[in-house]
């Protein structure tokens, strides 16, 4: 399976900023691509899948793009509630995770 | 509500054995493929095993594989994952997670996750 890696490994932003996560792979695949959010303590959350399609109740600030090797998950006017680490995951063979970005306070 | 509870967890020695269970309401459980994936202690996410929705078909990570057994009872709406030949590096908090299927097609992704049940590995 292809590795993913994500950048960065943590992220400190305010409410109300945008930020970006990306996640790369060593090589090309399909759009198999998608995020969770996870907060200490609580189930992960899937936000996205299929790179850019949101998961029903999940709030429209969240947007991901991307393709062949470069994914992204976009939160546009970050909101308190949204301050957790979040991941990629790709499926291939197997389900591959990133290893996470952590948004923290600024 | 949709929901997935595991339970089981706990301390073992290294090279003992433990046996997980996670218990589904809320969904088709017997239409549903089933994960269990862990996370170690200040590590990322790592999914572990798989089982399809009639109990016919294991897939293994690598590093598991040969250990570890998944297993489904449909009837009691279960799923369970046993455990040997323990070592610290199995220490985690294991998640029971359910695959989603969209009209009748798996996404290859997963949508329901359970709490999670910890399980440490020392002497």
């Amino acid at each position: 399976d292809i590795p993913v890696t994500q950048s960065p490994s943590t992220l400190s932003a305010s409410v109300g900023d945008t930020v970006t996560f990306t996640c790369r792979a060593s090589q090309s695949f399909s759009n198999s691509l998608a995020w969770f959010q996870h907060k200490p303590g609580k189930a992960p959350k899937l936000l996205i899948y299929k790179t850019s399609i949101l998961e029903t109740d999940v709030p429209s600030r969240f947007s991901g793009s991307g393709s062949g090797t470069e994914f992204t998950l976009t939160i546009s006017g970050l909101q308190p509630d949204d301050f957790a680490t979040y991941y990629c995951q790709h499926y291939e063979t197997y389900w591959t995770f990133g290893q996470g970005t952590k948004v923290e306070v600024k | 509500e949709v929901q997935l509870v595991e339970s089981g967890g706990g301390l073992v020695q290294p090279g003992g054995s433990l046996r997980l269970s996670c218990e589904a309401s809320g969904i088709l459980f017997s239409g549903s493929e089933m994960n269990w994936v862990r996370q170690a202690p200040g590590k990322g996410l790592e999914w572990i095993a798989y089982i399809n929705y009639m109990g016919s078909a294991t897939y293994y990570a690598d590093s598991v594989r040969g250990r570890f057994t998944i297993s489904r009872d449909n009837a009691k709406k279960s799923l369970y994952l046993e455990m040997t030949g323990l070592t610290n590096d199995d220490t985690a908090t294991y998640y029971c997670v359910k695959e989603k299927v969209q009209r009748g097609r798996r996404q290859y992704v997963f949508d329901v996750w359970g709490q999670g049940t910890k399980v440490t590995v020392s002497s």
